[in-house]
């Protein structure tokens, strides 16, 4: 089975400007769970969907937005961009809630 | 929120030594997952955890879920040069299983 696929794997922004990045879970897996990993705050969660609905949603501001399709492939959006988020986005999968996948995660820098 | 607290930070071994590293939260954890990441690459699944008093084997590692649900350890045996990463402790937080709250690390160096 493949695993969870992130796209794309690097991106580079500027202030201001927004981003999309994309996420394919585990084939069967219906939940998507986004998370920021930076040095200094570590693995932080973002939001989880489930069957297109935003089920959990952690501590961020309402630039970081999400979404799920009806293939439970998920997108996140950033809108204006600030330089502390760059950071590592990882997307993970899961079919039961306890265990989740990650994939390779999409490196974001802003200057 | 829920916190866990994972020590040590880093951990520098010589190939062949055994490796312990644990995490504690003062909150109730009804899972613990133990993750290895590499650099650049996503966090990747080693063990789960989903009973107090459970010892869970994967190859060389072993880990185990506190009786007081407070507490996990892992353990690597025989370590080799392809151990070395970043590992995780994580578990459900917030009362959703599907948000996971990790812990900051343990940083492992294998020096061959």
């Amino acid at each position: 089975k493949a695993g969870v696929t992130q796209t794309p794997r690097y991106l580079i922004k500027t202030r201001g400007q927004q981003v999309t990045l994309s996420c394919s879970p585990i084939s069967g897996h219906r939940s998507v769970s986004w998370y920021q990993q930076t040095p200094g705050q570590g693995l932080q969660f973002l939001f989880e969907y489930f069957s297109e609905t935003q089920r959990n949603k952690g501590n961020f501001p309402g630039r970081f937005s999400g979404r799920q399709f009806s293939n439970s492939r998920s997108e996140m959006n950033v809108s204006t961009l600030e330089l502390g988020d760059s950071a590592l986005y990882l997307c993970a999968s899961s079919l039961t809630g306890n265990t989740q996948y990650f994939g390779p995660g999409t490196r974001l820098t802003v200057l | 929120g829920q916190q866990l607290n994972q020590s040590p930070q880093s951990m520098f071994i010589q190939e062949g030594e055994d490796v312990s590293m644990n995490c504690t939260s003062s909150s109730i954890f009804n899972t613990w997952l133990w993750y290895k990441q590499d650099p650049g690459e996503g966090p990747v699944l080693l063990i789960a955890l989903y009973k107090a008093g459970e010892l869970t084997s994967n190859g060389r590692l072993t880990a185990q879920f506190g009786i007081t649900r407070k507490d996990s350890f892992l353990n690597i045996s025989a370590s080799i040069p392809s151990d070395v990463g970043i590992y995780f402790c994580a578990g459900p937080s917030g009362g959703s299983n599907y948000k996971l709250t990790f812990g900051k690390g343990t940083l492992l160096t294998v020096n061959p």
